[in-house]
This record gives structure tokens, sequence and C-alpha cells, in this order.
């Protein structure tokens, strides 16, 4: 089957601007995972889905960031005001359930210019 | 979850065999030692996740101490395309928490 599927591949917007970026999981993942990787640097976690619990946004930078997800299906990041350190590399992963493998999309390579 | 202590980098020959530690001390009863790579410009992928006894899988093998404290993954015949970044995570059994990533070990293989 598909696997993680992330779009758009690139993304460059203007300082300021808004930016959503989606990730759709693979069919009958119940958790759903986002990381940020600026360029040389590790992954940085910013929320986990799991089911119908509250999603941890533990790791969200700034209120500025911000993310859904439908059910157990389609989520998507949202990054309002974007300034140049947003620019990153954002990888979205899912699981059959929480404990089980993760699966990694190709990520989404956002420049603010 | 608890923490993993990684080396900061590894040089192997190719085709010889590699072993990557990872040291979790403070490792709870419950906690999986979940093991990911990430090669150049892609994104991580699973290795392979064990509790207690040693795993083995078309990848890799991990070898757990008996006291869990460490663990070691081992690569059989290191290939040119198994230069990545190794990252050993500990994932508590309910699951409730987040998958994060320290720094990992990254590895380099000589041709």
């Amino acid at each position: 089957g598909a696997g993680v599927s992330q779009s758009p591949s690139n993304k460059v917007t203007e300082k300021g601007k808004d930016v959503e970026l989606r990730c759709d999981p693979i069919s009958g993942h119940t958790a759903l995972y986002w990381y940020r990787q600026r360029l040389g640097q590790g992954l940085e976690f910013l929320i986990y889905f799991q089911g119908n619990s509250a999603p941890d946004k533990s790791g969200l930078p700034s209120d500025r960031f911000s993310a859904e997800r439908t059910g157990e299906s389609v989520s998507t990041l949202t990054i309002q005001r974007t300034q140049q350190e947003d620019s990153a590399v954002y990888l979205c992963a899912s699981s059959f359930e929480a404990r089980t493998e993760a699966f990694f999309g190709q990520g989404t390579r956002l420049t603010v210019v | 979850d608890a923490k993993t202590t990684q080396p900061n980098s590894m040089e192997s020959n190719e085709e010889e065999p590699v072993h990557l530690p990872c040291n979790h001390s403070t490792i709870s009863g419950t906690d999986y030692i979940h093991w990911y790579r990430q090669l150049p410009s892609q994104g991580p992928e699973y290795v392979i996740h064990g509790l207690t006894s040693n795993v083995n899988n078309r990848m890799a093998s991990l070898a757990i101490a008996e006291d869990r404290k460490s663990s070691t993954l081992i690569l059989h015949r290191a290939t040119l395309r198994d230069a990545a970044v190794y990252y050993c995570i500990l994932r508590g059994n309910s699951g409730n928490t987040p998958l994060v990533f320290g720094k990992g070990t990254r590895l380099s293989v000589i041709a």
C-alpha cells in the first residue's frame, strides 16, 4: 500500500505569510507525528496525535504553530506569520498503534524568504 | 521517556560488522528499545526494537544487556548504503508519549 504522503514537497513563502503543510498517513494508522529538521540538525518533535486522545503539543515552538487531524486521517500543520527561522524540512510519520514502528514521509522543505 | 546516550560518530570499513552502542541506565521495566536510522536526505526509517531478549531481523540484530541498561545495534556486514545517523530511543509501553529523537550516532562507512 501507499506510504506516508506529504505535500507539497517544496514550499517557498515570503516572511509573514501563513503556510499549511499536509500529511496523509498510512490508512488505519492511529498515531501521527510531526517533526521539524533544520539543515544539519536533528529531528525536533512538534506534535503527536494518538487516536481520540488529546494531542501532545509539547513540542510546538510557539503559538504560530498549530496542527489538526481529522479522525485517523489527514493532518495539517499550519505556521502563521512565517519567519526565516521556520525554514526547515517538516517530517510527518504514522504508526498503526502508538508503540509500533513509525513510517516517515519524505517531508516538506519549507523555505521562508 | 528515559534518556539514551550514544557516541556522536563512528566509522566502519565496508563489509565488516558494526556495533553501535547505546546506554540507557534509567530505563524502566516497561520501556522498549527502538532503533531508527536516517539516511542522507531522507526521512528516518525503523530498524529494530526489543524489550529484553535479543532480536534479529533482515536489517540488523539488537543485543540487549541483561540489566537492560545498555544495548547494541549490530550491522553484520556494513555497506556504503548503511552510512546514516542511527538513533536509539526508549519508548514506554503505554504509547502515551511521542517518539522523541536524540542526537544519534553518525556512522561513516569506508570503501
